[in-house]
């Protein structure tokens, strides 16, 4: 499969914690990008990381990439309840339209 | 308000029944395409379309069909709905040169008996 993992596949923290979640993928992507999905509805896109970057910031979200370890990183600093959601990865492989999902990291955030 | 809908947002038919899950989208994009979330499974892709008259298999494609006769409306069709394909479907849309971000609808929960 050429799917993104994510890791873990769940975590729990409490407000004002910050959560980290993982993605691994297979092959060669021209870009990754992270969704959130509150539970049952649709995916809301968060940011894109193009293959040629390492960092990229957007508010309290924090996104890395490491192609020479096909891994992702996605960090939610100061996190709040209103953060609780699923969080997948979709890569887009090189010569490859389609995004590619993950199975998700379930985040809960307690308040 | 830019958006992708979808209707209807819940379904339960039966094994056999012709259905259409409809998708449109008021932004212009050029490229739509249909997913179902199953669990544990994450999103996967169904069918696409690149643009008017333009669609492509996805990853499971099996038990679908797809029309793109105009630029707005993507819709999904099951010929013969089978108990597998009881699923979460949503449909997205993307503009060109956006790095593939898609836009997704709301999603429509299929249940087939």
């Amino acid at each position: 499969s050429q799917q993104g993992e994510e890791d873990p596949q769940a975590l729990s923290i409490q407000e004002g914690e910050n959560a980290t979640m993982n993605c691994s993928y297979k092959t060669s992507i021209n870009n990754l990008q992270w969704y959130r999905q509150n539970s049952g509805r649709g995916l809301v896109h968060l940011i894109l990381i193009r293959s040629n970057e390492r960092e990229k910031h957007s508010g309290r979200l924090r996104v890395t990439l490491d192609t020479s370890k096909k891994s992702s990183s996605l960090l939610i600093t100061a996190s709040r309840a209103a953060d609780t959601a699923s969080y997948f990865c979709a890569t887009v492989f090189t010569g490859r339209r389609a995004l590619t999902f993950g199975s998700g990291t379930r985040l809960q955030v307690q308040p | 308000e830019a958006q992708v809908t979808q209707n209807p947002r819940y379904l339960i038919t039966v094994t056999g029944k012709k259905l259409t899950v409809t998708c449109s989208q008021n932004m212009n994009h050029e490229y739509m395409s249909w997913y179902r979330q199953d669990p544990g499974l994450g999103l996967r892709q169904i069918y696409y379309s690149m643009n008017v008259e333009v669609t492509d298999k996805g990853d499971v494609p099996e038990g679908y069909k797809v029309s793109r006769k105009e630029k707005r409306n993507f819709p999904l069709i099951l010929e013969s709905p089978s108990p597998n394909q009881t699923s979460l479907y949503f449909c997205a849309s993307s503009p060109p040169g956006s790095g593939e971000t898609q836009y997704f609808g709301p999603g429509t929960r299929l249940l087939v008996l």
